[in-house]
């Protein structure tokens, strides 16, 4: 079966060091990975996905699939990275494409 | 302001009754999607929708159901069926089905009272 393990609820860091949110998964095929993000009171984004490579705002997350992780990476986190951080598996249903989200990890980052 | 638009953004509900949720999209996507979300679980397919007209059971539809009359609408009934309803519901549409970055609407909260 297919799953997403974020193993901290909660990551508390101070501004200006590095972040890291730990994301694990489990699925037989070719994974396709993201990141989405929650701010207070705005809507879930995409963050990242890990077939774009690409670093947004700081962020970057490598998938390694030796160690089934996607891990999101910022070496000097800012005080405006405090959110909601949600990591996501892209599995096929019935010709579709879903979402398997992890639990979330809510990062603070303090002053 | 274009996008997914959820309402209503808070929902009362008394125990038996039926309530729908709203979701509309402009962006011309093809395929959407509804969520539950619950404290420390994570998000959690109800339904979703690839074309008008067609729609299938995600992970989670008991005591749930949904319509596709139109491209932009998705409505979702929680049925006096759904045993916990009162969470947080999320909709989302991607361009089509093979794409899988989804765009998400702001939500609702259904409380059960």
């Amino acid at each position: 079966a297919q799953r997403v393990t974020q193993p901290e609820k909660l990551l508390s860091v101070f501004k200006g060091a590095p972040v890291e949110l730990k994301c694990n998964y489990s699925y037989s095929g070719s994974p396709e990975l993201f990141w989405y993000v929650q701010y207070s009171r705005q809507r879930l984004q995409l963050l990242l996905r890990h077939i774009s490579r690409e670093s947004i705002k700081g962020f970057t997350a490598d998938l390694n699939k030796g160690e089934t992780s996607f891990h999101l990476k910022k070496p000097f986190a800012q005080e405006e990275d405090s959110a909601m951080y949600y990591c996501a598996l892209s599995v096929p249903i019935q010709g579709a494409q879903k979402l398997v989200f992890g639990q979330g990890t809510r990062l603070t980052i303090n002053p | 302001d274009g996008g997914i638009t959820q309402s209503p953004k808070y929902l009362f509900r008394k125990e038996g009754q039926n309530v729908t949720l709203s979701c509309e999209q402009n962006l011309n996507h093809d395929a959407m999607y509804w969520y539950r979300q619950d404290p420390g679980q994570g998000l959690r397919l109800i339904y979703y929708s690839q074309i008008v007209n067609d729609f299938q059971k995600g992970d989670i539809a008991e005591g749930y159901s949904v319509s596709r009359e139109k491209k932009e609408s998705f409505p979702l009934t929680v049925t006096s069926a759904q045993k916990n309803p009162t969470a947080f519901y999320l909709c989302a549409s991607s361009p089509f089905w093979g794409n899988t970055e989804a765009f998400f609407g702001q939500g609702t909260r259904l409380t059960v009272v």
